[in-house]
């Protein structure tokens, strides 16, 4: 069975400062992993994810994740935080491409200190 | 492109009564459709998935006879919350998935929620 680890239920940074999420999973097979941004009373946006190929993968807002096998790690940064940056974040995994169930960690809901 | 929407966004309604909830994909054809719900300050539990023309697979301690999910067609999914009580206030989320033999991708597009609070 897969299952999502996010280390931290809160994380607070100053504006301008490194965002860093971490999240780690389990897998009996290769994952597809995902991080998605939920603000109040919202449903999800995705911010980016990762199938094959690249281990460093891009998504919008500024926001990167590097899929680390040894470390069965896929931690989310952004460089320099920014108010509207404030939300809960969800890490996901996935088994099987196309469709199939993810399985989410708990969230980091992230507060950006002005 | 990959717009999910909900409606409506928020329902209140009277204990024992029973309250439909639309997912709709607005440019795409969602051949999975996928059904959450969401407890405050928590993760999001999948409670069944439907394919179209097909019966949803509910995980389990979902009980399929209150939680009615049709996906009758392409764009359109509804989850039913039969005689409702208190318990079943939450925020509930759908969201829907591609055809990849289309050229779509299978990332799971999710709708902006509805909040139901059972009195």
């Amino acid at each position: 069975a897969q299952s999502v680890t996010q280390l931290g239920s809160h994380v607070s940074v100053s504006e301008g400062a490194l965002v860093l999420l971490r999240c780690n999973y389990s897998s009996s097979v290769p994952p597809y992993l995902f991080w998605y941004v939920q603000y109040p009373n919202q449903g999800l946006q995705l911010l980016l994810k990762y199938t094959t190929g690249a281990t460093l993968v891009k998504g919008i807002n500024g926001f990167e994740a590097e899929f680390k096998k040894s470390e069965t790690s896929f931690h989310l940064t952004k460089p320099s935080a920014h108010m509207s940056d404030a939300a809960e974040y969800f890490c996901a995994v996935s088994d099987v491409w196309g469709a199939q169930k993810l399985v989410f960690g708990q969230g980091t809901r992230l507060t950006i200190n002005p | 492109g990959a717009v999910v929407s909900q409606h409506p966004s928020r329902v209140i309604c009277k204990s024992g009564t029973s309250v439909k909830i639309e997912c709709r994909s607005l440019d795409f054809q969602a051949t999975t459709m996928f059904w959450y719900r969401q407890f405050p300050k928590q993760s999001l539990m999948l409670m069944a998935t439907s394919n179209e023309g097909s019966k949803a697979t509910y995980e389990q301690g979902v009980e399929k006879d209150k939680f009615l999910i049709n996906h009758a067609s392409l764009t359109l999914s509804t989850l039913t919350v039969t005689s409702a009580h208190p318990e079943d206030s939450s925020f509930y989320i759908c969201s829907a998935s591609g055809d990849l033999a289309g050229g779509l991708s299978g990332t799971q597009y999710f709708g902006p929620g509805t909040r139901l609070t059972v009195l």
